[in-house]
């Protein structure tokens, strides 16, 4: 079946810092992938996707690359701020049932000030 | 963009009571929702997925006697947590979507907490 492995957190970061967010993913055919964010109390925002093989996807300044080659779709932006810090979960959707996801199991991001 | 509206947002209750959850698209015909699950500091996990006029179809594991729900119209899912017991208390999250094709809008969840 399908999976999808994220980095372990939690990540902690300075403002200002690199992110980068590791996501590697297994499914029989061809997923779409997804990048959702959940802030504390809320449920999951779509942050960015990509559909098909090197499409990037891309939203405040989160940007994530789909590599079929090595199935990742890892979560990078250059500079994070405070306001970023949230949990993070990489997710794709596969088949005649798209709406339907496998997650992975998030990474908590924490930016200091 | 779409919204999906989830109510009520926090319950608390008692033992014994059963508690229901109501999920809105407030701006598109949903024909599938999702009905997930989440503990703290944990991923989702889908529990059943619901399609407009239909029985829900659930995931292994999660008892559709205990978990009902409903879906009888295109802009409104229900899930009712029948006879809940402290160990039901958790985060629950509906997502919607045009169809089973189409990519999923979610809800801002119901902590739901049992005494």
């Amino acid at each position: 079946g399908n999976s999808v492995t994220q980095m372990e957190g939690p990540v902690t970061l300075s403002e200002e810092a690199f992110l980068t967010i590791n996501c590697t993913y297994t499914a029989t055919g061809y997923p779409s992938l997804f990048w959702y964010v959940q802030y504390p109390g809320e449920g999951l925002q779509l942050l960015l996707k990509a559909t098909k093989a090197d499409d990037k996807g891309s939203n405040k300044g989160f940007e994530a690359t789909y590599r079929k080659e090595t199935t990742s779709f890892h979560l990078e932006k250059g500079s994070v701020q405070v306001s970023d810090s949230a949990v993070y979960f990489c997710a794709l959707t596969e088949g005649a049932n798209a709406g339907k996801s496998t997650f992975g199991d998030g990474t908590t991001l924490t930016v200091k000030p | 963009g779409a919204v999906v509206s989830q109510h009520p947002s926090w319950v608390i209750c008692k033992s014994g009571t059963s508690v229901k959850i109501e999920c809105r698209s407030l701006d598109f015909q949903a024909t599938t929702m999702f009905w997930y699950r989440q503990f703290p500091k944990q991923s989702l996990m889908l529990m059943a997925t619901s399609n407009e006029g239909s029985k829900a179809t659930y995931e292994q594991g999660v008892e559709k006697d205990k978990f009902l729900i409903n879906h009888a119209s295109l802009t409104l899912s229900t899930l009712t947590v029948t006879s809940a017991h402290p160990e039901d208390s958790s985060f629950y999250i509906c997502s919607a979507s045009r169809d089973g094709n189409q990519p999923q809008h979610f809800g801002d969840g119901t902590r739901l907490s049992i005494l």
